[in-house]
């Protein structure tokens, strides 16, 4: 079956500890993309990737980083994260730029 | 540079009614324009796209859309609404050759019974 998965799907945390968000997906999709979702502020992207080892910033890069080493894996990274970061965070592939995107199911992270 | 306007945070609708979804965008090169559908607690899911050609777009669940450039639009309708239709709508659009994704806030559609 055709899928994008993310992990962990809900994560508590405390401000400044580090973590990793990964993401998957199983249809050889050049680009992906990591989202993050906020009431009334709808999706607003913050890195993609169009290949391995090329990435680039979204709208809200600020606090995370990304890595894509794999064409089928690009985990999000929160190096100290920080409240203002909780969120519902969506990872999403797509195989070109007139394609449309499959997105994972989600991971909702609280950051106190 | 690209951005996407959906009017409405909230539109209610009574079961069988007519559905309208609006979206405008800009865009400086041509758009790929698209719109998802969020259930709750779940992903988003494609309901139609366009890209080029046929202005007229049909989707999944009796949903389409038209493209009209002169207006810088691309609403979503629906003849008949059903129960099943409750959902946040999303517009997105991707210029040509643009990499980045840009998502309008979203649409809540309630269906009344």
């Amino acid at each position: 079956e055709a899928q994008v998965t993310q992990n962990p799907r809900y994560l508590i945390t405390v401000t400044g500890k580090k973590l990793t968000v990964t993401c998957s997906q199983n249809m050889n999709h050049e680009y992906m993309s990591w989202y993050r979702q906020d009431p009334g502020l709808g999706l607003r992207q913050i890195y993609y990737s169009m290949n391995v080892e090329v990435t680039d910033k979204g709208d809200v890069p600020e606090g995370y980083k990304v890595s894509r080493k794999e064409k089928r894996n690009f985990p999000l990274i929160l190096e100290s994260p920080s409240p203002n970061q909780t969120s519902l965070y969506f990872c999403a592939s797509r195989r070109g730029l007139a394609y449309e995107q499959y997105f994972g199911p989600g991971t909702r992270l609280t950051v106190t | 540079a690209q951005s996407v306007t959906q009017l409405g945070s909230h539109v209610s609708v009574s079961e069988g009614a007519l559905v309208l979804l609006r979206c405008n965008y800009s865009s400086s090169v041509p758009p790929y324009l698209f719109w998802y559908v969020q259930y709750p607690n779940q992903g988003l899911q494609l309901l139609l796209k366009y890209t080029t050609g046929a202005t007229l777009v049909k989707g999944i669940n009796g949903f389409e859309a038209e493209f009209k450039k002169s207006e810088t639009s691309f609403h979503l309708t629906k003849p008949s609404a059903h129960m099943s239709d409750a959902a946040e709508y999303f517009c997105a659009v991707n210029s040509g050759g643009y990499q980045k994704v840009t998502f309008g806030t979203g649409t809540k559609l309630q269906v009344i019974p």
